[in-house]
């Protein structure tokens, strides 16, 4: 089955500074690639996506690229604010989504 | 609206005890999701719900009994749980299982403590 890998388990920056978590998987036939931000006693909530078919994609703050043939995608937060702080998770998705492990990001003031 | 509400948002209950978890949406959704997240830990798929037939069952205990009675409706039913069976569980809707459609709405949770 699909194994999902995610690092760095946590991530401390300045505010203001960019902050990037990166994800590898296993199965090629993956095709759908969220990251979730989930803060402390909260639902996780999408932030952003891409799928197969595309290499990057761009919101605001927030970036996400994906590169197919070494099957990883990373997520790129830039400008960070305290209240990007929160646990992020990647996941793999074609029929089901595998999450990442999760990362606890903390943006200090 | 984007939103999947669930109900009670908290729950304790003695392992003989009999009780049920219940996620509402009403974006017109067909696939439904139950998850299961423990403290610290991502949420693991438990199963999944397709045009209220379910799709995949991802080798739960029968302790666990999903319900869908209808496209806006998905129900666990909990029998004889064990403390560790204590965690966040996660209620989520997609428009479909498809590629295209895949974008998971989660609800806020109910979180189970067995004593």
């Amino acid at each position: 089955g699909e194994n999902v890998e995610q690092h760095p388990s946590t991530l401390s920056v300045q505010e203001g500074d960019s902050a990037v978590i990166k994800c590898t998987y296993s199965d090629s036939a993956s095709n759908y690639f969220p990251w979730y931000k989930q803060e402390l006693g909260k639902r996780p909530q999408l932030i952003i996506d891409i799928r197969s078919n595309v290499g990057e994609k761009k919101d605001q703050r927030i970036a996400v690229t994906l590169n197919k043939t070494a099957k990883h995608f990373s997520l790129h937060i830039t400008e960070t604010q305290p209240e990007d702080s929160a646990v992020y998770f990647c996941a793999v998705g074609t029929d089901k989504l595998i999450f990442g492990t999760g990362t606890r990001l903390q943006v200090f003031p | 609206d984007t939103e999947v509400t669930q109900t009670p948002k908290h729950l304790v209950m003695g392992m003989t005890n009999k009780k049920s978890l219940k996620c509402e949406q009403h974006m017109g959704h067909r696939a439904m999701y139950w998850y299961k997240q423990k403290a610290k830990k991502p949420p693991e798929l438990m199963f999944v719900y397709s045009y209220e037939k379910l799709s995949i069952n991802e080798s739960v205990p029968s302790r666990f009994s999903p319900e869908c009675p209808n496209s806006s409706l998905l129900n666990l039913h909990l029998h004889a749980l064990q403390p560790e069976d204590s965690a966040l569980y996660l209620c989520a809707s997609s428009q479909g299982t498809g590629l295209v459609k895949n974008i998971q709405y989660f609800g806020a949770g109910t979180r189970l403590s067995v004593l």
